[in-house]
């Protein structure tokens, strides 16, 4: 599997939308990007997933380059409970390999 | 999330005891995972589980071991704990028709004296 690279940490005004990258140079033509977070010592949390397309949900937008060599993860209203770590990975879905969690990006957001 | 539940969530014991740590889902996944997580790092894979007859190791299997009672069940044991297993502990499902996406007990914390 691809791996990821994240800035360490970023910080957002709450209320604003928290644009955070992730660089996969490295992706193959059958490797999903999944977004989770992870809110102070709790279990990981799946926030979305995407091949090529742009995909949107009830807690995010995910935007990936043509090229599929970088994502942004967009949280359009960031309040003070996104404040976690958040993780890019990249994997071939379905193969049963490990996701790759690395160190994310610890997100701050600030009243 | 409340589907994956972790016993317990809480452990300190000493040096070179037997230790287990069980995870139950009622999610109705085949697949399940145990991850590790030291302070200030990512999670680390140590064994995983595609179904009842299926035990995997992870990258970091050393000093553990696993039992996959039931499709719900999948417990990890560490058969003499030493103070480097010190860690949060996570236990994860995934459902293979449904791109795999894992979903997260809400851990438990072994301290090791």
């Amino acid at each position: 599997d691809a791996k990821t690279t994240q800035p360490p940490s970023m910080d957002c005004a709450e209320g604003r939308a928290a644009n955070l990258p992730c660089n996969h140079s490295t992706i193959s033509g059958n490797e999903y990007v999944y977004w989770y977070r992870q809110i102070h010592s709790q279990g990981p949390q799946y926030i979305i997933h995407g091949l090529k397309n742009n995909e949107t949900n009830e807690m995010a937008s995910l935007i990936i380059t043509e090229d599929r060599k970088s994502s942004t993860l967009i949280l359009p209203h960031a309040t003070l409970r996104d404040t976690a770590v958040y993780y890019c990975i990249v994997r071939v879905s379905n193969t049963g390999n490990q996701f790759y969690f690395g160190t994310g990006t610890s997100l701050t957001v600030i009243p | 999330d409340a589907d994956v539940t972790q016993t317990p969530r809480n452990r300190i014991t000493k040096t070179g005891k037997r230790i287990m740590l069980e995870c139950s889902q009622t999610k109705g996944h085949d697949r399940m995972y145990w991850y590790r997580q030291d302070p200030g790092l990512g999670l680390q894979l140590i064994y995983y589980s595609f179904d009842v007859k299926d035990i995997n190791k992870g990258e970091i299997s050393d000093g553990y071991s696993v039992s996959r009672q039931a499709q719900a069940k999948f417990s990890l044991s560490l058969e003499s704990a030493i103070p480097n297993q010190t860690a949060l502990y996570f236990c994860a499902t995934s459902d293979s028709e449904l791109l795999d996406t894992q979903y997260f007990g809400p851990g438990t914390r072994l301290t090791v004296l």
